[in-house]
């Protein structure tokens, strides 16, 4: 079992739908991170947080440290949403980065 | 105020050369570290440096990678003797420095490895 997981793995929406994707983690960690990977492309931050919630334009981030999870919602999903969503942890006192692997969205116009 | 820079952004190698892949960190930043994307898989530490400073190196196989982040100029993560199975997507992030609060990573758009 991996220390931090993802689900769905994968995921196909509607253009419109309202998307999320969830990350839970056995590490014990003070924040997490969502990172944004377009197919052979860079890796973005979208955001780190470490308690409630966090947005940023139709993106929405929220974290329950306490239950170890953490999900990651697209308000009004565009095609230009498709893309890789990875979240990450670093252990609590740790710089090494533990990494979801992924989840991959495609969203249909 | 440029982003992590990475080259090459590809890299074709034959096994048994050698691939050099370098990392600019964003400017003002002292903290680089490598991580691996194999196929199909999640990114994976590799090493962690400050400048003139190996700080961890525990995630970088033993034998034919190294690391160095020289006081002038970029990181550099060397592979000598390529093998089929170092083909993979090699990261770099950058950071002003470590706070397990705020220790946000700033990646590259990421240095593709094909060994033929």
């Amino acid at each position: 079992k991996n220390e931090v997981e993802q689900s769905p793995q994968n995921l196909t929406a509607q253009e419109g739908e309202f998307i999320t994707i969830n990350c839970s983690y056995s590490v014990g960690i003070s924040a997490l991170h969502w990172l944004q990977q377009h197919p052979g492309g860079g890796i973005v931050s979208l955001f780190m947080l470490s308690s409630g919630k966090k947005k940023h334009g139709r993106l929405i981030a929220t974290i329950n440290i306490q239950e170890k999870h953490s999900s990651l919602h697209i308000t009004a999903s565009h095609p230009r949403d498709s893309a890789v969503y990875i979240c990450a942890a670093p252990p609590s006192g740790t710089y090494k980065y533990i990494f979801g692997t992924g989840t991959r969205l495609k969203v249909l116009a | 105020n440029a982003g992590v820079m990475q080259n090459p952004r590809h890299l074709v190698r034959r096994r048994g050369q050698e691939a050099r892949l370098r990392c600019s960190p964003m400017k003002g930043h002292s903290h680089v570290y490598w991580y691996r994307q194999l196929p199909e898989e999640g990114l994976k530490f590799m090493v962690y440096l400050q400048k003139e400073n190996i700080i961890d190196e525990s995630g970088m196989p033993k034998e034919r990678f190294s690391a160095e982040f020289p006081k002038e100029g970029p990181s550099i993560l060397r592979i000598q003797q390529v093998v089929r199975g170092d083909s993979a997507a090699y990261f770099c992030a950058s950071s002003p420095y470590w706070d397990r609060n705020t220790g946000e990573l700033f990646f590259g758009e990421g240095s593709r490895l094909t060994v033929l």
